[in-house]
């Protein structure tokens, strides 16, 4: 069936540099997008979502692409931090009317000094 | 604002024995999400209600699983009996009552271990 999944299971990261993680969708009726962030022992917490009527949408730190084309979505963090590190999970609203969410595996990123 | 509220934070029960996990969303959401995380299946939706209604309960993995929302600030997801697979933390979530397009947020979760 169609799912969401994440190209990299686990990313390490240089304090300071610039984060990029992927995540591909299959389902064509999605229009909806959101990342969450989740810190080990906590739940997930929002971080940017984008709807498929754009193409890019930018918050404190963070940027969110969709390309609609291929399916793609990613997550861009500037300047990453050593608070920055955690399980990043892609989720898609399967185009009902309700929120119904699927999620992707996530990944891990692993900010090092 | 107090965020989502779970209950217990962790439960330890043994095969067999009832098992009730307790939200309370934020106040003035209407919709509410169960969900269940494990290492090999990941976040799976399982139940989510609008306006205390069940709207979607086809990720509830069989009838051991059962959910009920009998107010618009209380939650309860019960598994009856419980197996040593059920082990996972269960997470609720709350929206506010547009659903589509709104933000979830996350409880802290459950974490249940079933020996």
């Amino acid at each position: 069936g169609e799912s969401v999944g994440l190209h990299l299971p686990t990313l390490s990261v240089q304090e300071g540099d610039n984060s990029i993680i992927n995540c591909a969708y299959s389902n064509s009726a999605s229009d909806y997008f959101i990342w969450y962030k989740q810190e080990s022992g906590k739940g997930p917490q929002f971080i940017i979502d984008i709807r498929s009527n754009m193409d890019k949408r930018q918050g404190q730190r963070v940027t969110v692409l969709l390309n609609k084309t291929v399916k793609h979505l990613s997550l861009q963090i500037a300047a990453t931090q050593p608070g920055d590190s955690a399980v990043y999970f892609c989720a898609e609203n399967l185009g009902d009317s309700w929120g119904k969410l699927q999620f992707g595996a996530g990944t891990q990123v692993v900010v090092t000094p | 604002d107090a965020g989502v509220i779970q209950s217990p934070r962790h439960e330890v029960t043994e095969m067999g024995q009832e098992v009730t996990l307790r939200c309370k969303p934020i106040s003035g959401h209407n919709s509410l999400f169960w969900y269940r995380q494990t290492m090999m299946r990941g976040l799976e939706l399982l139940i989510y209600f609008n306006n205390n209604v069940p709207i979607d309960d086809s990720g509830m993995p069989e009838d051991r699983f059962s959910a009920k929302m009998p107010n618009a600030s209380f939650s309860t997801l019960k598994i009856q009996p419980s197996e040593p697979r059920d082990s996972a933390v269960y997470f609720c979530a709350s929206s506010r009552p547009s659903g589509k397009g709104e933000t979830q947020y996350f409880g802290p979760g459950t974490r249940l271990l079933v020996l």
